[in-house]
């Protein structure tokens, strides 16, 4: 069954520095999401991605934030100048569209440690 | 605000006992969903629940929606250990993101 997945599954960085969190959506799927997990808290979203283009994205994500589908396949997260407290889980999630079903899938994740 | 909060936030049971999870939510839905998380891995999709149904059933699970509420319920019945992981309901609004709650940390004792 086809599946997301991340790379890397756990990555640490010092405080400043730039990060990139890739994801490999389900290939004919067309919605794009990333969320994140701080440690004990909820999920949340952070931005939505659809035809090469920011459909939403939350008050989190500020200008630090960006996201690209350099490709065809990968949909990718940078943190430009990383803070402790963007130290979380980050999930990418995919949707297919038209099929009537809104159900996401999720990525196993990528932990991000910023020391 | 917050939205789709969940309760309880953890739940203890012995095998073979239903867990019964309550979310509640604030604003207009489109859908409710139910996504299960083991212990540091990703979201596993559940069941879904359009706003104009009223319940509905996947093997184990029976999810329930009251609009005039706006809570859900999910029901597992004859739990399993297996079952044991965190318990996230997730409104699916107009734009499809998801606004997902607190969770309920389930654990069910062998």
């Amino acid at each position: 069954e086809p599946e997301v997945t991340q790379t890397p599954s756990h990555q640490v960085t010092q405080m400043g520095q730039e990060v990139i969190l890739r994801c490999v959506p389900i290939s004919n799927h067309l919605y794009f999401y990333w969320y994140r997990q701080i440690l004990g808290q909820k999920v949340e979203f952070l931005v939505s991605f659809y035809n090469n283009e920011i459909s939403e994205k939350s008050e989190i994500f500020d200008d630090q934030f960006s996201v690209e589908r350099p490709d065809g396949s990968n949909f990718t997260l940078k943190i430009r100048s990383t803070k402790l407290e963007d130290s979380a889980m980050y999930f990418c999630a995919s949707y297919p569209s038209g099929t009537g079903s809104y159900e996401q899938y999720f990525g196993p994740g990528t932990r991000l440690t910023v020391t | 605000s917050q939205q789709g909060e969940e309760d309880p936030q953890a739940l203890s049971i012995q095998e073979g006992e239903n867990a019964t999870m309550n979310c509640s939510y604030k604003t207009s839905i489109n859908n409710l969903q139910w996504y299960r998380q083991n212990s540091g891995r990703g979201l596993v999709h559940l069941i879904l629940i359009r706003s104009n149904e009223r319940e509905k059933h996947s093997g184990r699970l029976r999810v329930t929606l009251d609009t005039s509420k706006k809570s859900s319920s999910l029901l597992i019945t004859a739990s399993r250990a297996a079952d044991t992981a965190s318990y996230f309901c997730a409104q699916s609004e107009y734009g499809n993101k998801l606004v997902f709650g607190a969770g309920t940390i389930l654990r069910v004792k062998s």
